[in-house]
């Protein structure tokens, strides 16, 4: 049964650093893998989609990258800014191929 | 604009009673899904559908029914048989319910549901 992990559950960082969220999940017969952020209260914002023939997927100042070998995903967040706080989540389809496995997300917090 | 739309934003519900949340989406979505959230948990899945006239289980799907009599529409009904239904209830849609790689999933704005 597929099944996802992400370190660390929380983060908290100074305005301008980068930093990377990590993804990890155990079946990696995956056809992509999707992350997500979410505001509090709020729903989910996809944020990029890595198809399984990619590498990685930019979108601005977000880069996603896909290990299927070692189960492995990264979201690297380049100058964080305040407004990106959130948390983030990522999601890849289950052993069927029908739906979607969640990780319980990483709490960012970028301070002014 | 196309999107996903949920009503209400907030819903509360006396215990014994049934309520359903409203799900609609106007991406021409074939596949339909409806998660729970609760603090300091990740989504878990109640129940998807993949096309009209046509749905399935997910993980913890007990206490809860839908119907999916039109694309646009996967209502979410919350029997008084869920013991503990106080939660934030997601909908989503995707292209199709089916595994391509670019499936890409989209979600509503959420409904949280309190019990008196």
């Amino acid at each position: 049964k597929q099944e996802v992990t992400q370190i660390p559950a929380a983060l908290s960082v100074p305005e301008g650093e980068n930093l990377v969220l990590n993804c990890s999940f155990t079946d990696s017969a995956i056809y992509n893998l999707q992350w997500f952020r979410q505001d509090p209260g709020k729903g989910l914002t996809s944020l990029l989609l890595i198809q399984s023939s990619q590498r990685e997927q930019t979108s601005g100042r977000l880069n996603a990258s896909l290990d299927k070998s070692s189960g492995r995903s990264t979201l690297y967040i380049a100058a964080s800014q305040p407004g990106d706080s959130a948390t983030y989540l990522c999601a890849a389809p289950d052993n069927y191929g029908q739906n979607f496995v969640f990780g319980p997300g990483t709490r960012l917090s970028v301070l002014p | 604009d196309g999107g996903i739309t949920q009503s209400p934003k907030y819903l509360f519900r006396k215990e014994g009673q049934n309520v359903t949340l409203s799900c609609e989406q106007n991406l021409n979505h074939d596949a339909m899904y409806w998660y729970r959230q609760d603090p300091g948990q990740g989504l878990r899945l109640i129940y998807y559908s993949q096309i009209v006239n046509d749905f399935q289980k997910g993980d913890i799907a007990e206490g809860y029914s839908v119907s999916r009599e039109k694309k646009e529409s996967f209502p979410l009904t919350v029997t008084s048989a869920q013991k503990n239904p106080t939660a934030f209830y997601l909908c989503a849609s995707s292209l199709q319910g089916v595994a391509l790689s670019y499936n890409e999933q989209f979600f509503g704005p959420g409904t949280r549901l309190t019990v008196l």
